[in-house]
């Protein structure tokens, strides 16, 4: 069965702390795989997609690369704003689970 | 560009009713997706819909329905409510079926008492 795990649930950091994300995922066919941000109460926001391994984006203070097996979120120097709740989700070759399977999110706060 | 427009953003009903959540994409988007959000169980997909059709669904009771109309809006039905559909109901619009990034809406915040 296609599964996508992120870790940790909860991430506690300083302003200025770097660190990163871990999604991990075990698919069939990936299709592309997808980072969300997604604030209390509201839609997930679409940060980056990926699509093959060794594939980078930037924006701003977040780094997301891909390997084949799991893709990684790195925050430098984060600021309290970017506290959210950080998803994981790809899109796999005939899945049955339908068309986005998400993790369950990494819920990230940063504190001045 | 608007972004993808829902409604009613809040909606409290009690077991057995049935509720209908709206969903507009973005301007020439034809793809739409729902989505459960729950905090036990995350972000689980219910179906998605191109050119009026719904051409992919997750493993959701008969009792979740939607549908599109001709200008690539969709409405969601949940019959016979229960407790359990307590959620928030997220929309996501994509330019093509199954394809391309999906943006969301800010959700439909469904209380069932």
């Amino acid at each position: 069965e296609d599964q996508v795990t992120q870790s940790p649930e909860a991430l506690r950091l300083q302003e200025g702390e770097s660190s990163s994300l871990n999604c991990s995922y075990t698919v069939s066919g990936l299709r592309g795989l997808f980072w969300y941000r997604q604030d209390p109460g509201k839609g997930p926001e679409f940060l980056f997609t990926l699509y093959s391994a060794g594939e980078e984006k930037e924006k701003e203070r977040l780094k997301a690369t891909l390997t084949k097996k799991e893709s990684f979120l790195h925050i430098t120097a984060p600021k309290p704003e970017d506290s959210a709740t950080y998803l994981c989700a790809v899109r796999v070759y005939g899945g049955s689970q339908g068309n986005l399977i998400f993790g369950k999110g990494t819920k990230l706060s940063v504190k001045p | 560009k608007a972004g993808v427009t829902q409604t009613p953003r809040y909606l409290i009903k009690t077991r057995g009713q049935q509720v209908t959540l709206s969903c507009s994409p973005i301007s020439g988007h034809r793809s739409v997706s729902w989505y459960q959000q729950t905090p036990g169980q995350g972000l689980q997909f219910l179906f998605e819909y191109f050119s009026e059709t719904q051409r992919n669904k997750g493993n959701f009771p008969g009792r979740f329905s939607g549908r599109q109309f001709s200008n690539s809006r969709s409405e969601m039905n949940v019959s016979t409510l229960e407790l359990g559909d307590s959620a928030l109901y997220l929309c996501a619009s994509s330019p093509d079926l199954s394809l391309g990034t999906q943006y969301f809406g800010p959700g439909t915040r469904l209380l069932v008492l």
